[in-house]
């Protein structure tokens, strides 16, 4: 079982306000992280993903940066809106394979 | 990308009965998989649903409680059989798009299966 970890487990933001939380996994043996934002009674939703240490993703008001090295990974949400309240999921895979490993998420509330 | 639909989306079980779960997949994929979220814990993968041959399960999950099915390339069930309340969770299955050329290969979700067992 390899070791994911999200912070913070929640936290609540004003509308408007920037934000940003981090995933940390294992630094060795890396192939890729990836960032999901899962609404409540739909599909989880892919946002990125990243492989190359020093990636930077953006989607809109979000973006993700990358460190393998040290094993962690940066989710912002610029200008947050209450359409990005959701739990941020990230998931690491050590080998070429399909395994995801997922964190535990960051359940974000964006208050108006 | 792929569309899944999951079926159903909720409901609330008896402990010892069992529950079957379908997924649908709108296109033929190859890799599938079924993962579960107990409450406030991470998604966790259960096994790799292969199509023509028996599913391929994690550590700590076994098929006499997680029979899995894979007809063909398009869709799936897992079963959870004899439940009892630890089995509340969310049920979700996936599949594996390629990126195609050297991009790497994403995971879809279907909307999910949230069960309690009383």
């Amino acid at each position: 079982i390899l070791n994911v970890e999200q912070s913070p487990q929640s936290l609540h933001v004003q509308e408007g306000d920037s934000t940003n939380f981090t995933c940390s996994f294992p630094s060795s043996n890396f192939y890729a992280l990836h960032w999901y934002r899962w609404e409540t009674a739909k599909s989880p939703e892919a946002l990125f993903v990243m492989t190359l240490n020093g990636d930077e993703k953006k989607k809109g008001r979000i973006s993700a940066t990358l460190n393998t090295k040290e094993g962690y990974s940066y989710l912002y949400i610029k200008g947050s809106q209450p359409e990005d309240s959701a739990t941020y999921l990230c998931a690491f895979s050590g080998s070429n394979d399909y395994k995801l490993s997922f964190g535990a998420g960051t359940t974000v509330t964006v208050r108006a | 990308s792929a569309v899944i639909s999951q079926k159903p989306s909720r409901d609330i079980c008896q402990r010892g009965t069992s529950l079957t779960i379908q997924c649908q997949v709108d296109s033929q994929v190859t890799m599938m998989f079924w993962y579960r979220q107990q409450p406030g814990q991470s998604l966790t993968l259960i096994a790799t649903a292969n199509q023509g041959s028996e599913a391929t399960y994690e550590s700590g999950f076994v098929i006499d409680k997680f029979p899995i099915s894979r007809p063909n390339l398009t869709f799936s069930t897992l079963t959870v059989s004899n439940m009892s309340p630890e089995d509340s969770s969310i049920y979700l299955c996936s599949v594996e798009v390629s990126g195609g050329g050297s991009s790497y290969n994403e995971q879809f979700f279907g909307p999910g299966t949230r069960l309690t067992v009383l």
